[in-house]
């Protein structure tokens, strides 16, 4: 079964501060998804990386794809307090099942 | 253009009875998908639908199941609740593979 790992589980950072939440997944997968949910709410897509080195960009946030690696990695630039939540990754695999992370939760301090 | 909506939004059974929760996906969306959530065990992909037909379907035993129906709608069953089903059930519809899904507000079922 094709696991998916994020770390950290847990972020607390300061506004202004830049970070990068990480996900690793243990088998070939060029299909890759990332999400926010608030608490008590649904989840929002973020962003789709469909191939090796894709790179996704939408305000302060940026999502990148490395299947050599089987890496992708959410990066926060000039973090605000709006951007506190849950993000989780999700990879497709071949036979399209969808694995998630563990989510990371994060908490932007003013 | 309306979201993808869920109903009931709240349920409460007891063990051994059997729930079927809705979902009503983004109008032109033929791709539903269907989640469980729980703090033990996170996001878990129960199936997929396209076209009326289950594409894929997760690690779940056979007491879930799902259905399609022309107009895209899905439906989701549960017989024999046990309580460790107790989980917001979350749906989300698609344009097809590889596309961003949409999230409905969820059901949250709760099983005494």
């Amino acid at each position: 079964e094709l696991k998916v790992e994020q770390n950290p589980l847990f972020l607390s950072m300061q506004e202004g501060k830049n970070y990068t939440i990480y996900c690793n997944y243990s088998t070939t997968s060029d299909r890759l998804y990332w999400y926010r949910q608030d608490p008590g709410k649904s989840l929002e897509s973020l962003f789709v990386l469909l191939s090796n080195g894709a790179v996704k960009q939408e305000g302060r946030l940026m999502a990148s794809l490395d299947t050599k690696a089987r890496l992708s990695t959410l990066h926060i630039t000039a973090a605000v307090h709006d951007l506190s939540a849950t993000y989780f990754c999700a990879v497709e695999n071949t036979g399209n099942q969808f694995y998630f992370g563990t989510g990371t939760s994060l908490t932007v301090i003013p | 253009k309306a979201g993808v909506t869920q109903t009931p939004r709240y349920l409460i059974k007891t063990r051994g009875q059997q729930v079927t929760l809705s979902c009503s996906p983004i109008s032109g969306h033929r791709s539903v998908s269907w989640y469980q959530q729980t703090p033990g065990q996170g996001l878990q992909f129960l199936f997929e639908y396209f076209s009326e037909t289950q594409r894929n379907k997760g690690n779940f035993p056979g007491r879930f199941s799902g259905r399609q129906f022309s107009n895209s709608r899905s439906e989701m069953n549960v017989s024999t609740l046990e309580l460790g089903d107790s989980a917001l059930y979350l749906c989300a519809s698609s344009l097809g593979l590889a596309a961003a899904q949409y999230f409905g507000p969820g059901t949250r079922l709760t099983v005494l």
